[in-house]
């Protein structure tokens, strides 16, 4: 079974400094990664998505993440944090090859932008 | 093509009274999706249906709660006497069954419920 780890529960960062979320993973198959971010009292938006094509993943407003095998990482990365950008952060593992398309999410990163 | 459509947004409730939650997926999904948010935790799986069929209940408490996708109409997660402690955010998720790749799921912006 896939199981993901957000190793910080808390991210403090001053407005123009990069940001650096970080996301472990295990899972049996060749996993889909995901990092959805949501907003106070707002759902979830999809930032990116990892599915096997480039390890190298863009997604919205700025940010990338890199797919590492060999550590089993997913961290996600800004090269500078705006105010916007305040909010839960959320990594998640899904086991392809499974048609229940059983998701595991991350317990999440409260990133908070100082000015 | 609008997105994974959630109401109520905010729903209040007494204790001992039912609890009623509508999703509607994103047009031509079939597979939706309940997560439950309590405060300070994560995102927890509740179930996963598709058209008629429930797929995956294991995240669902034993007792009263249940959920159902009828062919017509949307997605009702019912949670029946509700306890303070459902008070949750309960976010609904759909995807598209057959050629989309990577198991990408579409959120819904959540209904929050508060037991009073």
């Amino acid at each position: 079974a896939q199981s993901v780890t957000q190793l910080d529960s808390h991210v403090s960062v001053s407005e123009g400094t990069p940001v650096l979320l970080r996301c472990n993973y295990s899972s049996s198959y060749s996993p889909s990664l995901f990092w959805y971010v949501q907003h106070p009292n707002k759902g979830l938006q999809l930032l990116l998505k990892y599915t096997s094509a480039a390890t190298l993943v863009k997604g919205i407003n700025g940010f990338e993440a890199e797919f590492k095998k060999s550590e089993t990482s997913f961290h996600l990365t800004k090269p500078s944090a705006h105010m916007s950008d305040a909010a839960e952060y959320f990594c998640v593992v899904s086991d392809d090859w499974k048609v229940d398309n059983d998701m595991r999410f991350g317990a999440g990163t409260r990133l908070t932008v100082k000015p | 093509n609008a997105g994974v459509m959630q109401n109520p947004r905010h729903l209040v409730r007494r204790r001992g009274q039912e609890a009623r939650l509508r999703c509607s997926p994103m047009k031509g999904h079939s597979h939706v999706y309940w997560y439950r948010q309590l405060p300070e935790e994560g995102l927890k799986f509740m179930v996963y249906l598709q058209k008629e069929n429930i797929i995956d209940e294991s995240g669902m408490p034993k007792e009263r709660f249940s959920a159902e996708f009828p062919k017509e109409g949307p997605s009702i997660l019912r949670i029946q006497q509700v306890v303070r402690g459902d008070s949750a955010a309960y976010f609904c998720a759909s995807s598209y069954s057959g050629t989309d790749t990577g198991n990408t799921i579409y959120f819904g912006e959540g209904s929050w419920l508060t037991v009073v």
